[in-house]
């Protein structure tokens, strides 16, 4: 079945730094979301990419559709004490156009910490 | 406008009793999908469901079961528990339109002793 690549699993962060983190898979996908989630929490969508090769951003944060449509990265800039958690990527495959959506494939996490 | 919303946030059931979740999407929203998270295999699709049907299956056993209300709300159903059922079930609302945005609800824990 699909998967997805996500790395770093973990990382930490010092206030003000940047951070990357990426998915890939082997398969195309149509709709790449990222998703942030704390601790006792469902998932938070932050940014949703739906062409490939769009590049969006949502503050401090941007993502990008890869052009091959088999990957994506999230960036966060200029990172506070309020980015840490665990961040997700998730791939959508349409199952077939007119209303139909595919269900969401993600990836394991990455989850940031703060350096101690 | 409210976001999605499931009941109960917690619950423990023994091994071999039943369970049933709720969620309620976000107005408007016509598709329900329900994921389980777990520490060791992420998260994971169960199914979703557009007016009142089931539309799309992960691979889960028979014993997960679901359904769809006139008002777009959900219930899942869990049969005959298995302490590996122990996890966090998330229920993610969005509009008809393909690719469209999930959101998601707070989730029910469940713990199965």
């Amino acid at each position: 079945g699909q998967q997805l690549n996500q790395s770093p699993q973990s990382m930490f962060i010092q206030e003000g730094e940047d951070v990357s983190m990426n998915c890939t898979s082997s398969s195309i996908f149509n709709t790449w979301l990222w998703y942030k989630q704390d601790p006792g929490e469902g998932p938070v969508l932050l940014i949703a990419l739906y062409k490939a090769g769009e590049l969006t951003s949502n503050g401090r944060l941007t993502a990008q559709f890869g052009i091959t449509r088999k990957d994506s990265f999230l960036n966060i800039s200029a990172s506070i004490p309020s980015d840490v958690g665990i961040y997700f990527c998730a791939g959508q495959t349409y199952l077939n156009y007119g209303g139909s959506q595919g269900n969401l494939i993600f990836g394991k996490g990455t989850k940031l910490s703060v350096k101690p | 406008k409210a976001g999605v919303t499931q009941t109960p946030r917690y619950l423990i059931k023994t091994r071999g009793q039943q369970v049933t979740l709720s969620c309620s999407p976000i107005s408007g929203h016509r598709s329900v999908s329900w994921y389980q998270q777990t520490p060791g295999q992420g998260l994971q699709f169960l199914f979703e469901y557009f007016s009142e049907t089931q539309r799309n299956k992960g691979n889960f056993p028979g014993r997960f079961s679901g359904r769809q209300f006139s008002n777009s709300r959900s219930e899942m159903n869990v049969s005959t528990l298995e302490l590996g059922d122990s996890a966090l079930y998330l229920c993610a609302s969005s509009l008809e339109t393909p690719g469209g945005e999930q959101y998601f609800g707070p989730g029910t824990r469940l713990t199965v002793t």
